[in-house]
């Protein structure tokens, strides 16, 4: 079975820490993706990966940064987290380049930037 | 600027009702178009679509993609309240030009409650 999985559900963290979100799969994905989500607003991308060390800003980079150094592992960091940064982060992973398949996800991380 | 707009945002039904979701959408080099349902978890993947007028169909589930007119929707019949969630149409298209990598450009959601 496909597994995506997000090391915390919740996360409750203070201003201007350096917060860190895991996101692993077991099915030898090359993309990666992360998203956040808040109400009305739909997901938006903030970052993706297509390989090992490669990654590409989506529509929301700012204020965070990923890092994929093994090809099961995306972590997205928030250099300096801020109230406005308080969300649900969903990872997501999806077959390589060129392949037209769905994408799938995580439980999400509910964080909260207190 | 949205590039997938769904609608409704919000709908309230009674089981046994039909609802029927839509999806517009205006992408470049359109792939495919998904719908997932998004209890208050991740995203399951319900259907994928990528040619016109072929129904995909999954018990009282069925979705139709109409690449003219750029949209797609998203049918249930004799809903149960098991239905409840907020359903998300994305749409594939490539990074950037001609590139391989592909991304999901997600809607808003609609959100459907569905009463006993």
């Amino acid at each position: 079975d496909v597994k995506v999985t997000q090391s915390s559900r919740y996360l409750v963290k203070r201003t201007g820490e350096k917060v860190f979100l895991e996101c692993v799969q077991d099915m030898d994905h090359e993309n990666m993706f992360w998203y956040r989500q808040d109400p009305g607003l739909g997901l938006r991308l903030i970052y993706f990966s297509y390989d090992v060390k490669m990654k590409e800003k989506g529509d929301i980079p700012e204020g965070y940064s990923v890092s994929r150094e093994k090809k099961e592992r995306f972590s997205l960091i928030l250099e300096s987290a801020s109230t406005n940064q308080t969300s649900m982060y969903l990872c997501a992973s999806s077959l390589g380049p060129g392949m037209n398949t769905e994408a799938f996800f995580g439980q999400g991380t509910r964080l909260t930037v207190v | 600027e949205d590039k997938v707009v769904q609608s409704p945002l919000s709908l309230v039904v009674h089981e046994g009702d039909t609802v029927t979701l839509n999806c517009s959408y205006e992408v470049t080099n359109f792939r495919s178009l998904l719908w997932y349902k998004q209890e208050k978890k991740a995203p399951t993947f319900l259907f994928m679509l990528t040619s016109s007028g072929i129904e995909k169909k999954s018990g009282r589930l069925s979705s139709i993609l109409d690449k003219k007119e750029l949209f797609s929707i998203l049918n249930i019949t004799a809903t149960q309240t098991g239905d409840s969630a907020v359903y998300l149409c994305a749409v594939r298209s490539p990074w950037i030009g001609g590139s391989t990598l592909g991304r999901l450009y997600f809607g808003r959601g609609t959100q459907l409650t569905v009463w006993p």
